[in-house]
């Protein structure tokens, strides 16, 4: 079946240094790509996505490739703030699965010390 | 823009008391769904909706029922609450068919004693 597997967290981070969180994906079709933020206290919310392979995608300064070849979407910034902490989940959805069939990973907890 | 609303925010039972938690959307989404998040899991889908009065189950709906009454709510009842159902339970719609993003509300706490 598909599935995710992400950096198991939590991960800190002084203000200022660089974050990779990886993410890998198992799936025998063809997915689109997923980064949800979760903030403490709220509900996670669609950070970015990626339909096609070899493209990228990227908000708030936060971006990730999707390899095809490597089956990875691997999550980067290259300087992270304190209001970056937060919980970040990895997830794909496969075409021509049934709605909403998200396949979400463990989530990784940023702690981003100032 | 719209809102989804959880409720209650916490919830507190006894072991096998049934109980029902409770979302409402504003977005006119056709689609909604009730996720399961644990620590260290991730969020795993219990139940969704397509269409009012439509009903799916997902990969974790063992021991929960659901009900979509109206295109804008959604409930989900833990039919026998265990002690290890401790968990955030979140509420997402989306627009429909498609590639679409999922808004999720805040969350209900529930907690068994």
């Amino acid at each position: 079946g598909d599935s995710v597997t992400q950096t198991e967290g939590p991960v800190t981070l002084s203000e200022g240094t660089s974050l990779t969180v990886n993410c890998s994906y198992e799936t025998k079709q063809y997915p689109t790509l997923f980064w949800y933020v979760q903030y403490p206290g709220e509900g996670p919310q669609l950070l970015f996505k990626v339909p096609k392979a070899n493209e990228k995608g990227s908000s708030r300064g936060f971006e990730a490739t999707y390899n095809k070849e490597a089956t990875s979407f691997h999550l980067q910034k290259a300087s992270v703030q304190e209001s970056d902490s937060a919980v970040y989940y990895c997830a794909l959805r496969n075409r021509g699965s049934a709605l909403g069939r998200l396949h979400f990973g463990a989530g990784t907890q940023l702690i981003v010390i100032p | 823009g719209g809102i989804i609303t959880q409720t209650p925010k916490f919830l507190i039972g006894q072991e096998g008391q049934k109980l029902t938690l409770k979302c409402q959307q504003n977005f006119n989404h056709d689609t909604m769904y009730w996720y399961r998040q644990d620590s260290g899991k991730g969020l795993r889908l219990i139940y969704y909706s397509i269409t009012e009065n439509d009903l799916q189950k997902g990969d974790l709906s063992e021991g929960y029922d659901a009900s979509r009454e109206k295109k804008s709510s959604f409930s989900l009842t833990v039919t026998s609450a265990q002690k290890n159902e401790m968990a955030v339970f979140l509420c997402a719609s989306s627009i429909g068919l498609g590639e679409e993003t999922l808004y999720f509300g805040s969350g209900t706490r529930l907690t068994v004693l």
